[in-house]
């Protein structure tokens, strides 16, 4: 089984300044690990992903993330806010479904908002 | 190329009442699933398929059913509507993901608001 927890449900920062959103999760399985976006009255945008290799993921936009085993984290940042970046943010991990294929299971979800 | 369309886009139901909520997808995704998403909760998986014929229950299946004849669409039934189902449903598919040596990207619907009174 597999679980996420975000950190957090509303994060503010200031136009320019670190976004950091938190994410810890718990799998089974070696995990494979998602950020999504959503902007307001849209459906969910893949940021970024985690499956082997290279720890530190890049995303769209600017956002990065690194994959730490020993702290089962996978923190979303991002060096200077934009106006932009308000949404709302999901992380997701997978896991083996009933057919042997990847099923993902999200956050609760992060709303960030940029103050000017 | 369409991506993932969902029909309709807000819907108000009666308690009771039954209706289908549409997906369809034009990218031959074999993996499809419906998520809703509720405020502080996230996105919960209700249904999902691995492909026409195949389907498998989610972590919150009651009161929804599904079905899938074909590999483009993958519709979902409110067979009797309750006030607990008002929430935003998003349609997602991917290319089937075999073992775990490959993962792909879930591609979402704009989503349906639903309220059932």
């Amino acid at each position: 089984a597999q679980s996420v927890t975000q950190l957090g449900s509303h994060v503010s920062v200031s136009e320019g300044a670190l976004v950091l959103l938190r994410c810890n999760y718990s799998s089974s399985v070696p995990p494979y690990l998602f950020w999504y976006v959503q902007y307001p009255n849209q459906g969910l945008q893949l940021l970024l992903k985690y499956t082997t290799g290279a720890t530190l993921v890049k995303g769209i936009n600017g956002f990065e993330a690194e994959f730490k085993k020993s702290e089962t984290s996978f923190h979303l940042t991002k060096p200077s806010a934009h106006m932009s970046d308000a949404a709302e943010y999901f992380c997701a991990v997978s896991g083996i479904s009933n057919f042997g294929n990847e099923k993902l299971t999200f956050g609760t979800g992060t709303r960030l908002t940029i103050i000017p | 190329n369409a991506g993932v369309t969902q029909t309709p886009k807000f819907q108000v139901l009666k308690t009771g009442q039954s209706m289908t909520l549409q997906c369809a997808q034009d990218m031959n995704h074999e993996y499809m699933s419906w998520y809703r998403q509720d405020p502080g909760m996230g996105l919960r998986l209700i249904h999902y398929s691995v492909g026409a014929g195949i389907t498998d229950q989610g972590e919150v299946p009651n009161g929804y059913n599904v079905s899938r004849s074909t590999t483009e669409d993958f519709p979902l039934r409110l067979l009797s509507a309750a006030p607990s189902q008002t929430s935003v449903y998003f349609c997602a598919s991917s290319y089937r993901m075999t073992g775990r040596s490959s993962t792909d990207t879930q591609y979402f619907g704009p989503g349906t608001r639903l309220t059932v009174l």
